[in-house]
């Protein structure tokens, strides 16, 4: 079974851009969280969405926003980047509520 | 809110064993987990508790108690691909999974 899968693996951008990031879960996982790591904040949640509809938020700006597609991928996306947005973005599925997240990749975000 | 405390940093030795530490204040609870992240690498499952008691897997097991808030993962004979970030995180009520700041373990030879 392939695991979480995120594209892409890094990006640069500059300051006022948006970017968007996309996650395809494990095959059978309708949850799909975010996260963003740094290494000051550890991971912090951004949110999780579970068949289309945001279940949990984390405390980020509404520049941080997300959404889930009826085949369960989803997408996040970061409207006028700010330096403070550089980060690793971790995606995560699971298959119910106890169970462990399995965690892509990330994508690593540098903003310039 | 959610608060989740962990060691900033451990070391140990190749062969000992290893106590990491976890605490936590959560509205409500619904499950702890503990995480592996090696530098560079996505964090990877290790256990996971929602009852009180210690739970085994070979060299890792990991221990919960709710009423005092408290869980731990033990690592015994330890080798130096052990060295690894080690992360607590908790399910509330809302099953949301929040996730302490992580232990980083350095295990020398």
């Amino acid at each position: 079974k392939a695991g979480v899968t995120q594209t892409p693996r890094y990006l640069i951008k500059t300051r006022g851009q948006q970017v968007t990031l996309s996650c395809s879960p494990i095959s059978g996982h309708r949850s799909v969280s975010w996260y963003q790591q740094t290494p000051g904040q550890g991971l912090q949640f951004l949110f999780e969405y579970f068949s289309e509809t945001q279940r949990n938020k984390g405390n980020f700006p509404g520049r941080f926003s997300g959404r889930q597609f009826s085949n369960s991928r989803s997408e996040m996306n970061v409207s006028t980047l700010e330096l403070g947005d550089s980060a690793l973005y971790l995606c995560a599925s699971r298959q119910g509520v106890d169970q462990p997240q399995h965690f892509g990749d990330g994508t690593r975000l540098s903003i310039l | 809110g959610q608060n989740i405390d962990q060691p900033t940093e451990m070391t140990a030795t190749e062969g000992a064993i290893v106590q990491i530490n976890c605490t936590y204040q959560t509205s409500g609870f619904n499950g702890l987990f503990w995480y592996q992240q090696h530098a560079g690498e996505a964090p990877t499952f290790l256990s996971y508790n929602v009852l009180d008691g210690l739970e085994e897997k070979g060299r890792f097991s990991s221990f919960l108690s709710r009423s005092k808030g408290y869980s731990y993962l033990l690592l015994k004979e330890l080798q130096m691909k052990d060295s690894a970030s080690y992360l607590c995180a908790v399910n509330n009520a809302g099953n949301m999974l929040t996730f302490g700041g992580g232990t980083r373990l350095m295990v020398k030879p």
